[in-house]
């Protein structure tokens, strides 16, 4: 079946560095999506890409779908310790419906 | 206006009870979903109705069993509870288009512990 990989699971940044997680398909995807879930609470829905190739921002957060529509990236400038939180990636193949397909997620921590 | 709310937030239950999640979406959408988070904080998708018709249905146990009175509702019933099933139930409901769903929107979730 579909499968999405999300790598790292964990990562620990001081507040400024960067941060990027990355979100890997087996199968061609029609579109993904991103979440964010603080701790403690529930996942909620950043944004979509559809196209391939494309880039999208939301102030320091930049989305990216690869060429191949198999590969995505968030990545997130100068973190705050706001950004606190589990990102998710959910890919939908073209076949499956309204089904998507959540990776394992990237919990990011942010020391001040 | 809560747009997806679920009930109850905590739910401590004893092995073997049988107990009920509901969930209710204010939002005119066509499909609801129900995922279960375990500890490592993975969500892997349960159910699916659209228009209250069942779509998805992964491998769950058939002690696990959701109802949909209406296309606003969707209700989660599990049956002789197990240590294994404590959890977080997230509800969730989205509108789905002809290139796919839009965004998810997730309820606030019901933490599950079978003690």
């Amino acid at each position: 079946g579909q499968q999405v990989m999300q790598i790292p699971q964990y990562q620990h940044v001081q507040e400024g560095e960067d941060f990027t997680t990355y979100c890997n398909s087996s199968t061609t995807l029609s579109n993904i999506q991103w979440y964010k879930q603080r701790p403690g609470g529930h996942p909620v829905f950043l944004i979509q890409l559809v196209k391939s190739g494309e880039v999208k921002k939301q102030k320091r957060l930049t989305f990216q779908f690869g060429e191949a529509k198999k590969n995505s990236s968030l990545h997130i400038t100068a973190t705050q310790t706001t950004d606190v939180g589990t990102y998710f990636c959910a890919g939908r193949v073209e076949t499956s419906g309204s089904r998507l397909t959540f990776g394992e997620g990237t919990q990011l921590t942010v020391n001040p | 206006d809560t747009a997806v709310s679920q009930t109850p937030k905590y739910l401590v239950t004893q092995m073997g009870n049988d107990k009920s999640i509901k969930c209710e979406q204010n939002l005119g959408h066509d499909t609801m979903y129900w995922y279960k988070q375990d500890s490592k904080k993975f969500l892997k998708i349960m159910f699916s109705y659209n228009n209250k018709e069942l779509i998805i249905n992964e491998t769950v146990p058939n002690r696990f069993s959701p109802k949909s009175p209406d296309k606003a509702h969707l209700n989660l019933h599990i049956n002789s509870l197990e240590l294994g099933d404590s959890a977080v139930y997230f509800c969730a409901s989205s509108q789905v288009r002809i290139r796919g769903p839009d965004g998810y929107t997730f309820g606030s979730g019901t933490r599950l512990t079978v003690v």
